[in-house]
């Protein structure tokens, strides 16, 4: 079945940590999006790719970093530099009328 | 640039009872306007979206939103609620290429429905 794959579905870190989060689509689709979802504040874009090695920083890329080298995938580091990284993390690819495929999550907790 | 605005950020209803989600844009051209459903510690489902064309728009699990532009609104309404249905619903509008919104989406804050026996 077609789909957006993510992983891990939690992770833990520790301060001072980088970590990668996957995201993995076989929709076909030329756009990505990496989306943080905090309660009571929806979802807040980090970074999206239109096409694949060029991408764009979204509403709060500060302390967050992603790569475009195929079509199919677009991973998000979480830096050191995050200072408040405990978050839900959503990935979504999209048709070319903005209808987004979304990922089931994956839940960073910095220990 | 475009915005959002849900209001009430939790809405309880019966079982059996009307739903009615509200939600308003500000967008400066023509939106696109969507609705998702989101299910606990899982990813956003679409119910529905309003592109071009008829203002009454049916979407999955008997759901349907009226677009109108006087009111800049796109409500979300089912007639009678099921326990199935309780879950957090996102209104969200499109950029637009015209106001270099590109290809992405503004999502509201979100409303958390829960049904009631």
């Amino acid at each position: 079945d077609g789909g957006i794959t993510q992983s891990p579905k939690y992770l833990f870190r520790k301060e001072g940590q980088n970590v990668t989060l996957s995201c993995e689509q076989n929709l076909n689709h030329d756009a990505m999006y990496w989306y943080r979802q905090d309660p009571g504040q929806g979802l807040r874009l980090i970074y999206y790719s239109q096409i694949v090695n060029d991408f764009q920083k979204g509403d709060i890329a500060e302390g967050y970093s992603v790569s475009r080298e195929k079509k199919e995938s677009f991973p998000l580091t979480v830096t050191s530099a995050q200072k408040n990284p405990t978050a839900f993390y959503l990935c979504a690819s999209s048709t070319l009328t903005w209808e987004l495929f979304f990922g089931e999550g994956s839940r960073l907790t910095v220990l | 640039a475009q915005s959002v605005t849900q209001l009430g950020s939790h809405v309880s209803v019966s079982e059996g009872a009307l739903v009615l989600l509200r939600c308003n844009y500000s967008s400066s051209v023509p939106p696109y306007l969507f609705w998702y459903v989101q299910y606990p510690n899982q990813g956003l489902q679409l119910l529905l979206k309003y592109t071009t064309g008829a203002t009454l728009v049916k979407g999955i699990n008997g759901f349907e939103a009226e677009f109108k532009k006087s009111e800049t609104s796109f409500h979300l309404t089912k007639p009678s609620a099921h326990m199935s249905d309780a879950a957090e619903y996102f209104c969200a509008v499109s950029g637009s290429f015209l106001t270099g919104g590109g290809n992405k989406l503004t999502f509201g804050t979100g409303t958390q429905l829960k049904v009631e026996l």
